[in-house]
């Protein structure tokens, strides 16, 4: 069956430094790679789309990479703020059937 | 700004209870998604539309039904309220262009005692 894992454990990243967060996928090829942001609470927001044929996409500090041989992405957040701590989830999406298989997210926590 | 409404934010039923979670997006998406979250289990899917009065199962559909008589109008339906259905409620859409996330609502907490 389809697998998503992302790093259960928190992530603490200083101020101003590089986050770097990982989804990786198993038995699957999906055409579409999305990533969201969901504060305690709240429903998830979307962040970022990337293609099974880009390699890389950015949006002001994001930055998202897909690699289809290594069935992985990674999401960047350069010169990371403490409003930046929230947790992230990484989603892939078949064709255009408009479902998505979840991962279960990764907390992270930028420390002042 | 374009935005999904749950109807509430909080609710508390009792154990065999109808339960009725609304949901309204204003941006004209034919697709409406409707999913709980539980720590440790991530999002799982209940039921999606992809135009009026068209529902399909999702990954979890048992106790739930669902109702779309409008575009804009999604609406989840706990036929009778069971402890185990205590989570968070989350209520989401797209438009049918795949290049875009989906829009989800703030959720609806609901406890079941």
């Amino acid at each position: 069956s389809q697998k998503i894992e992302q790093n259960s454990e928190a992530l603490n990243i200083q101020e101003g430094k590089t986050a770097t967060l990982t989804c990786n996928y198993t038995n699957y090829s999906p055409a579409y790679l999305q990533w969201y942001r969901q504060d305690p609470g709240r429903g998830p927001v979307f962040l970022l789309l990337i293609r099974e044929n880009e390699k890389e996409k950015r949006k002001e500090r994001l930055k998202v990479t897909f690699d289809t041989t290594l069935k992985q992405s990674l999401f960047h957040i350069t010169a990371s703020q403490p409003a930046d701590s929230a947790t992230y989830l990484c989603a892939l999406e078949r064709d255009s059937n408009y479902q998505l298989i979840w991962g279960a997210g990764t907390k992270l926590i930028i420390k002042p | 700004d374009v935005k999904v409404t749950q109807s509430s934010r909080y609710l508390v039923k009792r154990t065999g209870e109808k339960v009725f979670l609304e949901c309204v997006q204003d941006m004209d998406h034919e697709n409406m998604f409707w999913y709980r979250q539980d720590p440790g289990l991530g999002l799982r899917l209940i039921y999606f539309s992809y135009d009026v009065k068209m529902k399909e199962k999702g990954d979890i559909p048992e106790g739930y039904s669902v109702s779309r008589e409008k575009k804009e109008r999604f609406s989840l339906i706990l036929e009778s309220a069971s402890t185990n259905q205590t989570s968070m409620y989350l209520c989401a859409s797209r438009s049918g262009q795949a290049l875009y996330g989906y829009t989800f609502g703030s959720g609806t907490r609901l406890t079941v005692v």
